[in-house]
């Protein structure tokens, strides 16, 4: 079974620290995928940035990165400077084929 | 317009009452999919489509009933409403294409009183 664990339910920081959302999950398969998603107040759902298993690399957008470590089924999303339209539900989710398996979700506040 | 539209963006419906939530996608993705969105559950996936007329279960289908007779429909119908199926309705949709991301609808969210 898939499984997409995101322990932080809550995140409030100060605008301008930096910020680290953690993602865990669970498969078998030795082929699978990995995804983040951002949901504004406005309630829909952005895609952010997919990984596939066999690519390790970490990857940086602007203020983004991402830290992909296999040997410990984690797909952490750091934001650098934080900003308030950075405040946010964020998924990670887990796929392969058909199915796309989500984890709770990080609500993430950036106070001013 | 281009893109996934979900249909209506909100509905109230009472406990009994048989409602369907409509889903259209323009560009003709195999995959199509439906989420229910619940505080502390994150997105569970009801139902999904892998292309015109066939579908199969995810994880939490019970009360719930779909069809896909035509690749851009995906309506997700509730036989009878309960107040447990309250909740925020995601469609998507996503190319045959394994690495690809899920592009999703606007919501739709439902209350059954």
């Amino acid at each position: 079974a898939q499984k997409v664990t995101q322990a932080q339910t809550e995140i409030s920081v100060v605008e301008k620290e930096d910020v680290t959302l953690d993602c865990v999950y669970e498969t078998r398969d030795t082929t699978y995928y990995l995804f983040w998603y951002k949901q504004p107040p406005s309630g829909e759902l952005v895609f952010l940035i997919r990984r596939n298993s066999f690519d390790e690399q970490n990857e940086i957008s602007g203020r983004y990165s991402w830290n992909f470590q296999k040997s410990t089924s984690s797909f952490n999303f750091t934001i650098t400077a934080s900003q308030v339209v950075d405040s946010a539900v964020y998924f990670c989710a887990l796929g392969r084929a058909q199915k796309l398996v989500f984890g709770q979700g990080t609500r993430l506040t950036i106070n001013p | 317009d281009a893109g996934i539209t979900q249909s209506p963006r909100y509905k109230i419906t009472e406990t009994g009452r048989q409602v369907t939530l409509m889903c259209h996608q323009t560009w003709s993705h195999s995959y199509m999919f439906w989420y229910r969105q619940d505080l502390g559950h994150g997105l569970r996936l009801i139902y999904y489509s892998a292309a015109a007329d066939i579908t199969d279960k995810g994880e939490v289908p019970d009360g719930y009933v779909v069809s896909r007779s035509k690749t851009e429909n995906f309506p997700l119908t509730l036989e009878s409403a309960t107040r447990s199926q309250t909740s925020v309705y995601f469609c998507a949709s996503r190319p045959t294409v394994p690495n690809t991301e899920a592009f999703f609808g606007q919501g739709t969210r439902l209350t059954v009183v």
